[in-house]
C-alpha cells in the first residue's frame, strides 16, 4: 500500500530557528510536493520536485527552501522561522504522468502541525 | 491562481444529493478531486482530463466542461461517510510536472 510518512505530527519551534520538516515515500515516485494548509485558504503549493536534486517553486515559496538528495526523501526547510509560518504542512508524492494512462493521483502524508512561538 | 469552489459549505441529510463546483479562469488540462476528513490526509477521488468526460466512483461522479473551464462533483444519495472537505485541484497546460493548484475547499456535512 502507498505510504507517505512525515517525520513529526506536531512541532513547536521558536522565531528565528531553522526548521526541518522531513517527508519519506516508499512508492518510488518521481514527484514530491510540499503544501501548507490554512483555514479558508485550502492547500497552497510551496515547492515541488520532479527528480532527485531538482526543484521548482510553487505559489508561496518565500521563506522556504527544499532539499531532495534521494528519490524517496523530500525536506522542507524554514530558514528563519516566523510566526506567520505557523500552519499545517502536508507532503505528497505522485508518479510521473503517463499520457497513455492519464495523470497520476497525489498521495498525501498525515501532515505536520507546526507552531512558531 | 486558485480555482474557485462553490458552495463553501453545505449540510445534507442522509440520502440527499449535492453538487460541488470548481471554476478556473485559465484553460485546464485536468481536474483532480480529493476528500479530506477532519484530522486526516486528503484522499484521492478522481482525475478528469479535458474532453468533457465524466467519471464515477461509487455514488460520487464528476464532469469536466472544457469550454467553461469548470468541473462539478456529484454526490448521490449521500452517506454519513461522505462528510469532509472536498478540494478540487486544477492543472494547466499539457501536464508538465503535475503542478496542481487546489481550491479553498467545500466543507460537506452529512447528518442523520
Amino acid at each position: 500500500d502507498v505510504k507517505v510518512t512525515q517525520s513529526s505530527r506536531y512541532l513547536v519551534k521558536r522565531t528565528g530557528e531553522k526548521v526541518f520538516l522531513e517527508c519519506v515515500q516508499d512508492m518510488d515516485h518521481e514527484n514530491m510536493f510540499w503544501y501548507r494548509q490554512d483555514p479558508g485558504l485550502g492547500l497552497r503549493l510551496i515547492y515541488f520536485s520532479y527528480d532527485v536534486k531538482m526543484k521548482e517553486k510553487g505559489d508561496i515559496p518565500e521563506g522556504y527552501s527544499v532539499s531532495r538528495e534521494k528519490k524517496e526523501r523530500f525536506s522542507l526547510i524554514l530558514e528563519s522561522a516566523s510566526t506567520n509560518q505557523t500552519s499545517m504542512y502536508l507532503c505528497a508524492s505522485s508518479s510521473t504522468h503517463d499520457p497513455n494512462l492519464s495523470n497520476q493521483p497525489q498521495h498525501f502524508g498525515d501532515g505536520t502541525r507546526l507552531s512558531i512561538l | 491562481q486558485q480555482p474557485v469552489q462553490s458552495p463553501q459549505a453545505v449540510i445534507l441529510r442522509e440520502g440527499e444529493d449535492a453538487v460541488i463546483n470548481c471554476s478556473s479562469s485559465k484553460a485546464l488540462y485536468s481536474v483532480h478531486w480529493y476528500r479530506q476528513k477532519h484530522g486526516e490526509a486528503p484522499v484521492f477521488l478522481m482525475i478528469l482530463l479535458k474532453g468533457g468526460e465524466q467519471k464515477g466512483h461509487d455514488k460520487i461522479s464528476a464532469s469536466f466542461n472544457e469550454k467553461k473551464q469548470q468541473s462539478s462533483l456529484y454526490l448521490t444519495a449521500s452517506q454519513l461517510s461522505y462528510s469532509g472537505t472536498y478540494f478540487c485541484g486544477t492543472e494547466i497546460g499539457s501536464g508538465g510536472y503535475q503542478k496542481v493548484t487546489f481550491g479553498t475547499g467545500t466543507k460537506l456535512q452529512v447528518i442523520p
